[in-house]
């Protein structure tokens, strides 16, 4: 069965310094891996996902993640944080065939300091 | 984009009573909805999966006759929360997929659910 693992539940970081929100997945086939951001009391927007092709993957409002299949991991990162970058991310992996569901990992609150 | 969008954002019912919450996919069709359960600084349970025109698969642990879903059109999924008890207050997300594209899901502003 596929798990999703967030490894930091809170990730605090002064703004315009870099960032790297970890994310690791388990499962025995090929999976599609997505991030997510959550602002409070709204609902998901998706930043960037993974289906096939390049590892590198780049996504919606400066963050990109790589797939590293032999860590299992796709972390993400933004090079420069802004204070609206403060939110809850999710990691989350598609479970195989075509019922489209998603695992979510836990969540990772990104706290931006001025 | 594709748009989603859940009525009502937020809802105080006395206990006992029935709850109705609309999904809808404004701007594509969507053949599969989800709904989840967030609680407060959690994750996203999802709940059941819907497909038009059938019956809804649900998760392991939730209650079928409790969590009513109804996806009567390629466009609107309803979850009606019944007999509601303070236990079932919540954040209920909801999310379309759009016809076997890139597996993503777009997903609605989420209903708040207060059961007093």
């Amino acid at each position: 069965a596929q798990s999703v693992t967030q490894l930091d539940s809170q990730v605090p970081v002064f703004e315009e310094a870099p960032v790297e929100l970890r994310c690791n997945y388990s499962s025995s086939v090929s999976v599609y891996l997505f991030w997510y951001v959550q602002y409070p009391n709204q609902g998901l927007q998706l930043l960037l996902k993974y289906l096939s092709g390049s590892t590198l993957v780049k996504g919606i409002n400066g963050f990109e993640a790589e797939f590293n299949k032999s860590q299992t991991s796709f972390h993400l990162r933004k090079p420069s944080v802004h204070i609206s970058d403060t939110a809850e991310y999710f990691c989350a992996v598609s479970v195989g065939g075509n019922t489209g569901k998603l695992i979510f990992g836990q969540g990772t609150t990104l706290q931006v300091k001025p | 984009g594709a748009v989603v969008s859940q009525h009502p954002s937020r809802v105080i019912c006395k206990s006992g009573t029935s709850v109705k919450i609309e999904c809808r996919s404004l701007d594509f069709q969507a053949t599969t909805m989800f709904w989840y359960r967030q609680f407060p600084k959690q994750s996203l349970m999802l709940m059941a999966t819907s497909n038009e025109g059938s019956k809804a698969t649900y998760e392991q642990g939730v209650e079928k006759d409790k969590f009513l879903i109804n996806h009567a059109s390629l466009t609107l999924s309803t979850l009606t929360v019944t007999s509601a008890h303070p236990e079932d207050s919540s954040f209920y997300i909801c999310s379309a997929r759009e016809n076997s594209v890139g597996y993503e899901q777009y997903f609605g502003p989420g209903t708040r659910l207060t059961v007093t």
